[in-house]
């Protein structure tokens, strides 16, 4: 099956700084990638995808880019404001039958 | 603001007793997936559905755990009898399987606690 390796799993930053949380996948078969950010006491919430057809997308602050060679994608936050302060998940989903493995997140701190 | 809602939200039991997990998915979504987090497993897949059929429930313990959905907008999560090391926080996310569009949208979680 699939298997997802988040890093690095806690990352400080002081705010204004970029922020970058790698994940590998195992399973040539996914397509499609999207990243959860979880707040406090809350579900996951989609932040951005990229499917693996495309090699880097961007809304804003956020980008995430995608090697499809290498099997590894990533998320960059850029300009990082202290309410970006959460876990960040990053998830591998085999498109036909829908089956989603997700990373084990990384808690992101940006300090004032 | 369509959104995926979870009854109850916070659930504490003892050890044996019967609990059951409710799931409304957006209007319109046909796939529902049942997900525990935990601080030791993160997120991991229970089951999940497809215009209300199982496609997958290899992630769910078997024989104590059972998963449904009655109609396009309920969806069930059941725990007979439940064990301490059920306490987790289970999400349900649902989303709208349309070749390019795969995107899952989770509910806000019920937190299970079993003593």
């Amino acid at each position: 099956g699939e298997n997802v390796e988040q890093h690095p799993s806690t990352l400080s930053v002081q705010e204004g700084d970029s922020a970058v949380i790698k994940c590998t996948y195992s399973d040539s078969a996914s397509n499609y990638f999207p990243w959860y950010k979880q707040e406090l006491g809350k579900g996951p919430q989609l932040i951005i995808d990229i499917r693996s057809n495309v090699g880097e997308k961007k809304d804003q602050r956020i980008a995430v880019t995608l090697n499809k060679t290498a099997k590894h994608f990533s998320l960059h936050i850029t300009e990082t404001q202290p309410e970006d302060s959460a876990v960040y998940f990053c998830a591998a989903i085999e498109g036909n039958a829908g089956k989603s493995t997700f990373g084990d997140g990384t808690t992101l701190t940006v300090k004032p | 603001d369509a959104r995926v809602t979870q009854t109850p939200r916070d659930k504490v039991t003892e050890m044996g007793q019967e609990v059951t997990m409710r799931c409304q998915p957006i209007l319109g979504h046909n796939t529902v997936f049942w997900y525990r987090q935990t601080m030791m497993q993160g997120l991991e897949l229970l089951a999940y559905f497809r215009n209300r059929a199982p496609l997958d429930d290899s992630g769910m313990p078997k024989d104590r755990f059972s998963a449904e959905m009655p109609d396009a907008t309920l969806a069930t999560l059941k725990i007979q009898p439940s064990e301490p090391r059920d306490s987790a926080v289970y999400f349900c996310a649902s989303g709208l399987e349309a070749g390019i569009r795969d995107t899952q949208y989770f509910g806000p979680g019920t937190r299970l606690t079993v003593l």
